[in-house]
């Protein structure tokens, strides 16, 4: 079955920098890949969606790429700010092209110094 | 509209006893998935629906788990009896489509089985 990884548990940067999260996935490419963002105490919140025949998306800050070679997917935030401190999921499907089973990594948790 | 709910937010319960959780998607969403979280696990799919028919019920983990979706607006992940690792973060989700939607989270139930 499909293994994603987030290869980092946690990542501290300054205030204003570039933050980028990795996430791998093992097997088959998906036909799409969604990132999450989640806080304490909350359930995740729907960031930005990538399908496979998109090399990159944007949304204001945010800027996601999709390597199926690599398979991998690169999740960016620009001008990075405290209030972005908050975990960061990447999901995926596990149904071999059903389509039906978002699966999720561990996520990267985020922390943003002033 | 106001997003999924979910009852109860947090629920402590003895070894052996029934653990009801309840979940209400938005209106119109077709799917609905259960999730559990856990700091070991992150985040697992237990079991979805789509248009109130159980659909991969695979992930759950154990007969003492099981769920309902009697009507479009309400759903049931029920436990019994529950044992203490079954403490975690139950998460409830809606989409309006099964393939490649975003999942809207509810709050999630965290619970403690002692």
């Amino acid at each position: 079955s499909q293994k994603i990884e987030q290869n980092s548990e946690a990542l501290n940067i300054q205030e204003g920098k570039t933050a980028t999260l990795t996430c791998n996935y093992t097997n088959y490419s998906p036909a799409y890949l969604q990132w999450y963002r989640q806080d304490p105490g909350r359930g995740p919140v729907f960031l930005l969606l990538i399908r496979e025949n998109e090399k990159e998306k944007r949304k204001e800050r945010l800027k996601v790429t999709f390597d199926t070679t690599l398979k991998q997917s690169l999740f960016h935030i620009t001008a990075s700010q405290p209030a972005d401190s908050a975990t960061y999921l990447c999901a995926l499907d596990d149904g071999g092209g059903s389509q039906g089973n978002l699966i999720f990594g561990k996520g990267t948790k985020l922390s943003v110094k002033p | 509209d106001a997003g999924v709910i979910q009852s109860p937010r947090h629920e402590v319960t003895e070894m052996g006893q029934e653990v009801t959780l309840r979940c209400k998607p938005i209106s119109g969403h077709n799917s609905l998935f259960w999730y559990r979280q856990t700091m070991m696990r992150g985040l697992e799919l237990l079991i979805y629906f789509n248009n109130n028919v159980p659909i991969d019920d695979s992930g759950m983990p154990e007969d003492r788990f099981s769920a309902k979706m009697p009507n479009a607006s309400f759903s049931t992940l029920k436990i019994q009896p529950s044992e203490p690792r079954d403490s975690a973060v139950y998460f409830c989700a809606s989409s309006l489509s099964r393939v490649s939607g975003e999942l809207f989270f509810g709050e999630g139930s965290r619970l403690t089985v002692l």
